[in-house]
């Protein structure tokens, strides 16, 4: 059974330029979310998608967006990148009907340097 | 964005000693949970607690919902070295739609032999 799958596992940008990170969720889970964690920090919320629809949104920009497609995977956006979007991005699946017990299976997350 | 306070930020033990380490909020969570973070990997579910003042362990780790419900602690026992990590707990309001969980900044736990 594989579990929270990111691509790619790290990645250089330059300050301007856009960047898309994936996200293949646990067999069974129906719920991704992404956090942003920066160097030393806990992990930050930026938003979750159920039903291929966005459902709860952190306090992130509008460059940051999403898209969940229909075998629940996802996709996380990121337009005219600044240095302070380094950091590892942490995708996490779920069970909808488990949402409220906290329990998030974890990616290894993808580690984006912007230079 | 909002994150909860741990303390210590880290610490440096001995194999074989008690660790404990606590974290508050400002604001009230209706559930509490503390997550692992080992190098390289995403956080790992260790503990969730859903009642204030509930108790609860998982072998050697023993974590508690605070009675305000604005802070939990976590111990471990006789520590070994894969207990080496970050500890981050983590609250959920859990009502409505807002099932998004905030982290803390992080316990680093390094022990020596």
């Amino acid at each position: 059974d594989a579990g929270v799958t990111q691509s790619p596992t790290h990645l250089i940008k330059t300050r301007g330029q856009q960047v898309t990170l994936r996200c293949s969720p646990k067999s069974g889970h129906d719920t991704v979310s992404w956090y942003q964690q920066a160097l030393g920090q806990g992990p930050q919320f930026i938003f979750q998608y159920y039903e291929e629809e966005e459902r709860q949104r952190g306090n992130f920009p509008d460059r940051f967006s999403g898209h969940q497609f229909p075998n629940y995977s996802s996709e996380l956006n990121v337009n005219a990148l600044l240095l302070g979007d380094s950091a590892l991005y942490l995708c996490a699946s779920s069970r909808d009907r488990f949402q409220y017990t906290g329990e998030l299976f974890f990616g290894e997350g993808s580690r984006l340097t912007v230079l | 964005g909002q994150q909860l306070n741990q303390s210590p930020q880290s610490m440096f033990i001995q194999e074989g000693e008690d660790v404990s380490m606590n974290c508050t909020s400002s604001s009230i969570f209706n559930t509490w949970l503390w997550y692992k973070q080992d190098p390289g990997e995403g956080p790992v579910l260790l503990i969730a607690l859903y009642k204030a003042g509930e108790l609860t362990s998982n072998g050697r780790l023993t974590a508690q919902f605070g009675i305000t419900r604005k802070d939990s602690f976590l111990n471990i026992s006789a520590s070994i070295p894969s207990d080496v990590g970050i500890y981050f707990c983590a609250g959920q309001l859990g009502t409505g739609t807002a099932s998004k969980l905030t982290f803390g900044t992080g316990t680093r736990l390094q022990v020596t032999l």
